[in-house]
């Protein structure tokens, strides 16, 4: 069945630590991975992508993430948050189009200032 | 550029009435877009794909006469929902493909709190 699995449903740091979200999912195909992120009282908007080449992709504000085929994983990562990272962050994937995307259950961030 | 938007945000009812969300895409044309149930803490569950000029494809388990999803235009789908009860109450959201851009990226509305008295 596909599936998307966040490990992590609250996570709580302080100001310049370091990020890491896990993410594995099990989809069959070739696929599309994303992060989605949702900052308080706003949309639901792409944070990164990955649909082939360097598995190392980054995206908006300082964000990364390592697609890890052998793994079925896409983690997310940043070097050191800030207080406005503070939002909830999905893991999605996709079959090649868009269509069927799942969706996990998401990770709430808050950073400590 | 590719806003989506939602509304009404927020909507109280009484049992066994209608509801209509609507989700419009503002500046660009979606052929699909897609319609989310969200509990509270847990993931989008996909409800039904809406596709421009026919029918909605429904996932298992979402009752179509339930939920009607009427997509007559590029930019506007409807989700009706019918006859509304309190296990009804939910956000609702929506998104939109951007057509001919193929990435897969996902546009979303701000989203549709329904309760049902």
């Amino acid at each position: 069945a596909q599936s998307v699995s966040q490990h992590n449903h609250h996570v709580i740091l302080s100001e310049a630590a370091s990020l890491e979200l896990g993410c594995n999912y099990s989809y069959g195909g070739t696929v599309n991975l994303f992060w989605y992120v949702q900052y308080p009282g706003q949309h639901l908007q792409l944070l990164l992508k990955y649909f082939s080449g360097d598995p190392l992709v980054k995206g908006i504000k300082g964000f990364e993430a390592e697609f890890i085929k052998s793994k079925f994983s896409f983690n997310l990562r940043k070097p050191s948050v800030q207080w406005s990272d503070t939002a909830e962050y999905f893991c999605a994937v996709s079959n090649t189009g868009g269509f069927k995307t799942i969706f996990g259950a998401g990770t709430r961030l808050f950073v400590k200032a | 550029g590719a806003v989506v938007s939602q509304h009404p945000s927020r909507v109280i009812c009484k049992s066994g009435t209608s509801v209509k969300i609507e989700c419009r895409s503002l500046d660009f044309q979606a052929t699909t877009m897609f319609w989310y149930r969200q509990f509270p803490k847990q993931s989008l569950m996909l409800m039904a794909t809406s596709n421009e000029g026919s029918k909605a494809t429904y996932e298992q388990g979402v009752e179509k006469d339930k939920f009607l999803i009427n997509h007559a235009s590029l930019t506007l789908s409807t989700l009706t929902v019918t006859s509304a009860h309190p296990e009804d109450s939910s956000f609702y959201i929506c998104s939109a493909l951007r057509d001919r851009a193929n990435t897969g990226e996902l546009f979303f509305g701000e989203g549709s709190r329904l309760t049902v008295l």
